[in-house]
């Protein structure tokens, strides 16, 4: 079994709609949960990351991370054509000798067609 | 330009031939960082360094060696390229915030090395 596991996809919604991107983990020794945004022949880029149970917002970008269950969310609203792209999910360590080292999920691949 | 340069973005080779995968960074960071990304397997870590003189092992280490020249330079070889290596690759380089933070990664634009 994978440490994280997401959801490959592919995902199609229409412009305007909510989306909901998903990742859930078995290592409960992760204590921070990262959101990363990759455009085709682009690499990964930081969306958000939150440490702490309970939802992070920015924007039409909000992060929710429940610990009891080891589930992760992303969740779009209002999405554009602009959001089409790869979705990674990752989790790492505050400290200790794995500090340094993200786990990533397989990516979701999102098209928002208008 | 980029904080992260790769170098070669293309590369098509032949079993057997040794390859290496190049990456400079001009955001100070100390940490560097090699993953390989295919599809429906997302990105896993090959190798990384926290500095100069530290060299690490990733999850799928076997099959490819690295090299830390300087703080901002770190290349990745494969010595004898097989068609199993056949990926996506992307160097990252992230900032040490003292072990109390978390690490977020800058990444390269990707090398594509295609191995026949």
């Amino acid at each position: 079994q994978k440490e994280v596991e997401q959801d490959p996809g592919p995902l199609s919604v229409p412009e305007g709609a909510i989306v909901s991107l998903n990742c859930t983990y078995s290592n409960s020794a992760f204590q921070y949960f990262m959101w990363y945004r990759q455009y085709s022949r682009k690499g990964p880029e930081l969306l958000m990351y939150t440490y702490s149970s309970g939802n992070k917002e920015d924007g039409r970008f909000t992060a929710q991370v429940d610990k009891s269950s080891k589930y992760i969310s992303l969740f779009i609203r209002d999405s554009q054509p602009s959001d089409s792209a790869t979705y990674l999910c990752a989790m790492g360590y505050a400290g200790g000798t794995s500090y340094g080292k993200l786990t990533f999920g397989q990516g979701t691949i999102l098209t928002v067609h208008p | 330009d980029a904080d992260v340069t790769q170098t070669p973005r293309n590369r098509i080779t032949k079993t057997g031939k040794r390859i290496m995968l190049e990456c400079s960074q001009t955001k100070g960071h100390d940490r560097m960082y090699w993953y390989r990304q295919d599809p429906g397997l997302g990105l896993r870590l090959i190798y990384y360094s926290f500095d100069v003189k530290d060299i690490n092992k990733g999850e799928i280490s076997d099959g490819y060696s690295v090299s830390r020249q300087a703080q901002a330079k770190f290349s990745l070889s494969l010595e004898s390229a097989i068609p199993n290596q056949t990926a996506l690759y992307f160097c990252a380089t992230s900032e040490r915030t003292g072990g109390s933070g978390a690490n977020v990664l800058t990444f390269g634009a990707g090398s594509r090395l295609t191995v026949l």
